[in-house]
């Protein structure tokens, strides 16, 4: 059974901060998907990374996969109050069509 | 383009019903996942059906089924209900079998009494 453990589970920082969320597992995966999820809505997402090592950027947000292909990082650059939300770990496995596994999610407050 | 449709969005049932849950998915999309979110175990993959046919399957007992139509929707059965399927149910389409992003509905808010 794959798991990913992710990290912190709740942040609460001030406005123009910086954070990192990290997701790990033992296990190796396919691919990692990063998800933000907001109150009474699905999952959205966010950036799949593919190659061990690969960086991405999406405006002030960083994801970053290990080399290993078991681990990611989301940084976040001077946060802003609509970053507020639940933010997914998701891995893929080889072979296993889109059967992902979350990470438990990390829930994400920034004050004004 | 219209996204993922969940019917219905809340859901009330008594231990011992059985629920069925709806899923459309966006237009050309041929793989539906299903999920469950609870605030404890968080999200659960329960099975993906990809041209009519169940490819993977969750760690979920048997009162929990799907099936997929030839217009790729989706629909999920929960037999004999238990205090502890109360759940949001989500719906994920994708264009192909892997590889695909996934884009997910609102979720179906199941509360079982």
């Amino acid at each position: 059974t794959q798991l990913l453990e992710q990290s912190p589970q709740f942040l609460s920082i001030q406005e123009g901060e910086n954070l990192t969320v990290y997701c790990n597992s033992s296990s190796v995966f396919s691919s990692l998907q990063w998800y933000r999820q907001e109150p009474g809505e699905g999952p959205v997402l966010l950036v799949t990374v593919v190659t061990g090592g690969e960086v991405k950027k999406l405006k002030r947000l960083t994801f970053q996969f290990g080399d290993a292909r078991k681990d990611s990082s989301l940084h976040i650059t001077a946060a802003q109050p609509g970053d507020t939300g639940l933010y997914l770990c998701a891995g893929a496995a080889l072979s296993a069509g889109n059967m992902l596994t979350f990470g438990g999610g990390t829930r994400l407050m920034v004050k004004p | 383009k219209a996204g993922v449709t969940q019917t219905p969005r809340y859901l009330i049932k008594t231990r011992g019903q059985q629920v069925t849950l709806s899923c459309s998915p966006i237009s050309g999309h041929r793989s539906v996942s299903w999920y469950q979110q609870t605030p404890g175990q968080g999200l659960q993959f329960l099975f993906e059906y990809f041209s009519e046919t169940q490819r993977n399957k969750g760690n979920f007992p048997g009162r929990f089924s799907g099936r997929q139509f030839s217009n790729s929707r989706s629909e999920m059965n929960v037999s004999t209900l238990e205090l502890g399927d109360s759940a949001l149910y989500l719906c994920a389409s994708s264009l192909r079998y892997g590889n695909s992003p996934l884009h997910f509905g609102n979720g179906t808010r199941l509360t079982v009494t």
